[in-house]
């Protein structure tokens, strides 16, 4: 069973501190890492995809990955209210027959405290 | 506006009903899914379309039958439903199956009643 593992928290940050989330992951092949966030009853949403070594930054997000620990997170810089959502880890599980299946995390729900 | 469109956007059903949930994609992917969201739970994922041929069915129990007519469109008929089967139902596509990342539309909130 090839999985993604998540902290499911609740996670509370102070507005303006950063947040860390993290994911670990099992499958070594994956090759592909995708963070969506989730606001209570909408759909997710996309918001940063990371395929390297190291990190990578949009805006107050940043993801980082290392393969070799089989960890990727997600920080978010001077967190706002509007942060405050369940953020969901997701990579790509080789399924057999040349397949692959995007699997999630439970996800962490975070919650940035005015 | 994700380019995924899903339709109803909330359903109430008995469990003798027979009822379809539809999408539309616009986004000219060939991968289209059905998950199923339960509360506190992770998003499990019901069945993956790759070019309308189903690639995955994760032991969907059968009152669940999906219909991928094109590659644009995703069907998923509900028949003699079980009120656990009350949960939101997201349509995802994606440019080929599993290995790119997914956008999904709005959901459909169902209540098996």
């Amino acid at each position: 069973q090839k999985e993604v593992e998540q902290n499911s928290g609740p996670l509370s940050v102070p507005e303006g501190a950063i947040a860390s989330l993290n994911c670990t992951y099992s499958d070594r092949g994956s090759q592909s890492f995708f963070w969506y966030r989730q606001y209570s009853g909408k759909s997710p949403e996309l918001i940063m995809f990371i395929y390297s070594n190291g990190d990578k930054e949009d805006g107050r997000f940043t993801a980082q990955l290392n393969k070799a620990s089989q960890y990727v997170s997600l920080l978010i810089r001077d967190s706002q209210p509007s942060d405050s959502a369940t953020y969901l880890c997701a990579a790509p599980a080789y399924s057999g027959a040349g397949s692959y299946q995007l699997t999630f995390g439970k996800g962490t729900k975070l919650s940035v405290i005015p | 506006e994700t380019g995924v469109t899903q339709t109803p956007r909330h359903l109430v059903m008995g469990m003798t009903n027979k009822k379809s949930l539809k999408c539309e994609q616009h986004l000219g992917h060939n991968a289209m899914y059905w998950y199923k969201q339960s509360a506190k739970k992770p998003l499990e994922l019901m069945f993956v379309y790759s070019l309308e041929e189903r690639v995955e069915n994760n032991s969907v129990p059968s009152r669940f039958s999906p219909e991928c007519p094109n590659s644009s469109h995703l069907f998923l008929h509900l028949h003699t439903l079980q009120p656990e089967d009350s949960a939101l139902y997201l349509c995802a596509s994606s440019l080929s199956a599993g290995n790119t990342e997914a956008f999904f539309g709005q959901g459909t909130r169902l209540t098996v009643v």
